[in-house]
């Protein structure tokens, strides 16, 4: 069954600090990965979608890795922000074109603290 | 607006009754998913269309549960019988390309 899994199940710093989320999957084949910001009681908000020829993209402070070859990403944020206080969701495509249903992990929730 | 709105925002229903999830998608979107997720877990895949046509059920947990979209547009999620194990927040995803733009979702408990 193709899976997804992140590490850690959840994660608290102080306000400021850097952090990084990791995700493993076995969703073969593979058409790209993305990583999600869930607020509380919203729905999931894109923060990164990489293909297999990319392996580091940003969004402002968030940063994302993969790597195929091993199946992993991680999910990196500088100088987090109380704001950043959220699930963090890694979900892979495994199906080439557009609109193609997700493989979700079961996410990161993360606390920033002052 | 601009945005994929969905509702009730909340719904309690006993168990045995019949309920019916709104999604509106962000307009012009082709694709169109149904998405269920438990307390603290991930979303999981329920359903796709694309248009009007159900390309994917495969996710649906039963044949309680049945999706329909028929101008390709509105789309409403039906779960008839409910029962406890229904309880989670359903989602509603449209895209027009790679990217999916969620709704905020519907709370359904069943007591």
């Amino acid at each position: 069954k193709n899976q997804v899994e992140q590490s850690p199940q959840s994660l608290i710093i102080l306000e400021g600090k850097n952090c990084t989320l990791q995700c493993n999957y076995t969703v073969s084949p593979f058409s790209n990965l993305r990583w999600y910001k869930q607020d509380t009681g919203r729905g999931p908000v894109s923060l990164t979608i990489m293909t297999f020829s990319e392996n580091t993209k940003s969004n402002g402070r968030y940063t994302a890795t993969l790597d195929a070859d091993t199946k992993q990403s991680s999910l990196h944020i500088t100088a987090s922000q109380l704001s950043d206080s959220a699930s963090y969701i890694c979900v892979v495509s495994g199906h080439p074109g557009t609109a193609s249903k997700l493989t979700f992990g079961t996410g990161t929730r993360l606390q920033v603290t002052l | 607006g601009a945005g994929v709105s969905q509702s009730p925002r909340y719904k309690v229903a006993k168990r045995g009754q019949d309920v019916a999830l709104r999604c509106d998608p962000i307009s012009g979107h082709v694709s169109l998913f149904w998405y269920q997720q438990a307390l603290g877990q991930g979303p999981e895949f329920l359903t796709y269309f694309q248009n009007e046509a159900q390309l994917d059920k495969s996710g649906l947990p039963s044949d309680r549960f049945f999706a329909e979209r028929p101008e390709g547009s509105v789309s409403t999620l039906k779960i008839q019988r409910t029962q406890q194990e229904d309880s989670a927040v359903y989602l509603c995803a449209s895209s027009l390309c790679y990217e999916q733009y969620f709704g905020p979702g519907t709370r359904l408990t069943v007591t």
